[in-house]
């Protein structure tokens, strides 16, 4: 079966904390996303990786970045909390499909 | 980017049928379809790639109208086990997956 974690369920930081996530897959998956959810407003891509070291933005990457240094690895920064990036964080992979991870509720206060 | 789902929501008795409807404003690759239960991370359904081609899974099918840039996912003879939110995934160029907003289906004895 293939695995995908998430480092914490849940996370709480206060504004202007430098965050990290850190999500791992076990499927050597070239694609991997991370993506926020919000009420009413579904699965929003933030930044999506295609291959190790390389990035591109989703459509909402503002406040944050990621790294992927490991094939198995990836990782969402957000560089200053702020309480606006409160939400649920997934993580993903896949090459054909995605799998999901179980997910990381943030709260900023 | 995010394609359009309709309805938002959508109430059913058991034994009843429903229809799920994604739009997108651009030439889509594939669509992918996945549920997600109450605190529980999506799951893949299916996916279609271009061609027009229809896919079946149990009771649950799904179309994609390339020209249209359109899918919609066929849910027949519901059962309770089929509440959920539904979420449409759109591959624009290939591997960057954009989802919906979703569309949250209850389902009643």
């Amino acid at each position: 079966d293939v695995k995908v974690t998430q480092s914490s369920r849940y996370l709480v930081k206060r504004t202007g904390e430098k965050v990290f996530l850190e999500c791992v897959q076990d499927m050597d998956h070239e694609n991997m996303f991370w993506y926020r959810q919000d009420p009413g407003l579904g699965l929003r891509l933030i930044y999506f990786s295609y291959d190790v070291k390389m990035k591109e933005k989703g459509d909402i990457p503002e406040g944050y970045s990621v790294s992927r240094e490991k094939k198995e690895r990836f990782s969402l920064i957000l560089e200053s909390a702020s309480t606006n990036q409160t939400s649920m964080y997934l993580c993903a992979s896949g090459n054909r499909h995605a799998f999901f991870g179980p997910g990381t509720r943030l709260t900023v206060l | 980017q995010q394609p359009v789902q309709s309805p938002q929501a959508v109430i059913l008795r058991e034994g009843e049928d429903a229809v799920i409807n994604c739009s997108s404003s651009k030439a889509l690759y594939s669509v992918h379809w996945y549920r997600q239960k109450h605190g529980e991370a999506p799951v893949f359904l299916m996916i279609l790639l271009k061609g027009g081609e229809q896919k079946g899974h149990e009771k649950i099918s799904a179309s994609f109208n390339e020209k249209k840039q359109q899918s919609s996912l066929y849910l027949t003879a519901s059962q309770l086990s089929y509440s959920g939110t539904y979420f449409c995934g759109t591959e624009i160029d290939t591997d960057k997956l954009i989802f919906g907003t979703g569309t949250r289906l209850q389902v009643f004895p």
